[in-house]
């Protein structure tokens, strides 16, 4: 039972390049979210899917692209990566308990360094 | 808009000791409120959820209430171990948009 899983763990890119962050749950959570985390920032929502097909943006979405072509899998694509892309990437899943309450389960994190 | 703040940012403590860290957000209008756990170099751990019409929730040595009029939440740690030593993050689940709004965190050190 893995849970929740992502892909790579540690990234190294550079400048421009397109990079893509994997993301896989197997509880089948309706709910999957992309966060960043940096310092002095706390965490910040990216973008989230509240089911297949489904997607909308968060508080910071500017130069990244997602996909819900399934409920397990959330892949989120930076376009062309900048510098101040680095940081660390959580994704998370949940489900709706009630209608207005949801438990957000988060991922081990990607640690992405654009050179 | 919401914000989320959390008091102190950092709190070092000998074993034994019963904590408090403080969580305060600015609009009443919440769905929940979650408190994790974040160890260094690790995803987070839900800690406690608290839905709007409850005061508190209790799970083994931490207890967390809710008071959404004033805006606050506060998280109890009872004699606390070495091994609660992490980063502490509060967020709450927004009423207007329902997305989550994190505070900055509470790094928490436990001395042998």
């Amino acid at each position: 039972d893995a849970g929740i899983t992502q892909s790579p763990r540690y990234k190294i890119t550079e400048t421009g390049r397109q990079v893509t962050l994997m993301c896989h749950q197997t509880w089948s959570h309706s709910y999957m979210f992309w966060y960043r985390q940096d310092l002095g920032h706390g965490l910040r929502l990216i973008y989230y899917s509240a089911a297949a097909d489904i997607t909308d943006k968060g508080e910071v979405p500017d130069g990244y692209v997602v996909s819900r072509s399934k409920t397990e899998n959330f892949p989120l694509t930076l376009e062309s990566a900048t510098r101040s892309q680095t940081s660390v990437y959580f994704c998370a899943s949940s489900y709706l308990a009630g209608e207005f309450s949801y438990e957000q389960y988060f991922g081990p994190g990607t640690r992405l360094t654009v050179t | 808009k919401q914000e989320v703040t959390q008091i102190p940012a950092a709190l070092s403590v000998p074993e034994g000791e019963n904590l408090v860290l403080n969580c305060s957000f600015t609009d009443s209008a919440i769905y929940n409120l979650q408190w994790f756990r974040q160890d260094p170099g690790k995803g987070l751990t839900s800690l406690l959820l608290i839905q709007s019409s409850q005061r508190e929730q209790t799970s083994g040595r931490l207890n967390a209430s809710l008071d959404k009029s004033s805006g606050r939440s506060t998280l109890y740690i009872a004699a606390s171990q070495p091994g609660d030593s992490a980063t502490y993050l509060c967020a709450v689940v927004d009423g207007n948009n329902r997305k989550l709004i994190w505070g900055l965190g509470t790094s928490l050190a436990v001395n042998p």
